[in-house]
């Protein structure tokens, strides 16, 4: 089944520094993978997906990921943090084989921004 | 366009009682998951609904069920409530079967019910 792992349960930048949350999937070439942000007692709000149409995929409120076949990473960046991004992101992949209504998500990364 | 709605928000049961928990699926989606999100960790997988059957399961105990209804509508029950169930429940609705290699899977998620076991 597939998996993915988050490196790192925290990361913490200055307001107008570069975000770079990391997520590494487990094997194959998944069709899909997800991000997903979550801030403070809410739900879970899409950021963006990747669909292998393109390899760097654009989001909401100025993220992307690149998918990397090589690396088996896809991870989130913003160029210049600020200060609403603070929030969880989870990564996350359908689990594959005949459980591909299933997601399976990554631990999740806080993200704290300073001003 | 309405999103996914969950209600109730809050909810505070004690050991042994039972809940039940509803979602509205957004508009237009007729697949309702269920996630369960412990505190400091990522959701898991409770089941999925789509026909008003159940389609998957997760590694959930049977004090865990759902039902669909005809409008796509949905809800989670759990009996015998222990601490650990205390977690926020997350409900996700998508469009379509579950099936492979669909893009229409993707699953939009509603605001969660916070449940507290005493």
């Amino acid at each position: 089944a597939q998996s993915v792992t988050q490196l790192g349960s925290h990361v913490s930048v200055s307001e107008g520094a570069l975000v770079l949350l990391r997520c590494n999937y487990s094997s194959s070439v998944p069709p899909y993978l997800f991000w997903y942000v979550q801030y403070p007692n809410q739900g879970l709000q899409l950021l963006l997906k990747y669909t292998s149409a393109a390899t760097l995929v654009k989001g909401i409120n100025g993220f992307e990921a690149e998918f990397k076949k090589s690396e088996t990473s896809f991870h989130l960046t913003k160029p210049s943090a600020h200060m609403s991004d603070a929030a969880e992101y989870f990564c996350a992949v359908p689990a594959g084989g005949t459980s591909y209504g299933k997601l399976t998500f990554g631990q999740g990364t806080i993200l704290t921004v300073h001003p | 366009d309405a999103g996914v709605t969950q209600s109730p928000t809050h909810l505070i049961k004690t050991r042994g009682q039972q809940v039940t928990l509803r979602c509205s699926p957004k508009s237009g989606h007729d697949t309702v998951s269920w996630y369960q999100q412990a505190l400091g960790q990522g959701p898991q997988f409770i089941f999925q609904y789509y026909e008003e059957e159940e389609r998957q399961r997760g590694n959930f105990p049977d004090r865990f069920s759902g039902h669909q209804f005809p409008n796509y509508s949905s809800e989670l029950n759990v009996n015998a409530l222990l601490l650990g169930d205390s977690a926020l429940y997350l409900c996700a609705s998508s469009l379509g079967p579950p099936a492979s290699g669909r893009l229409s899977n993707t699953q939009y998620f509603g605001p969660g019910t916070r449940l507290t076991v005493l």
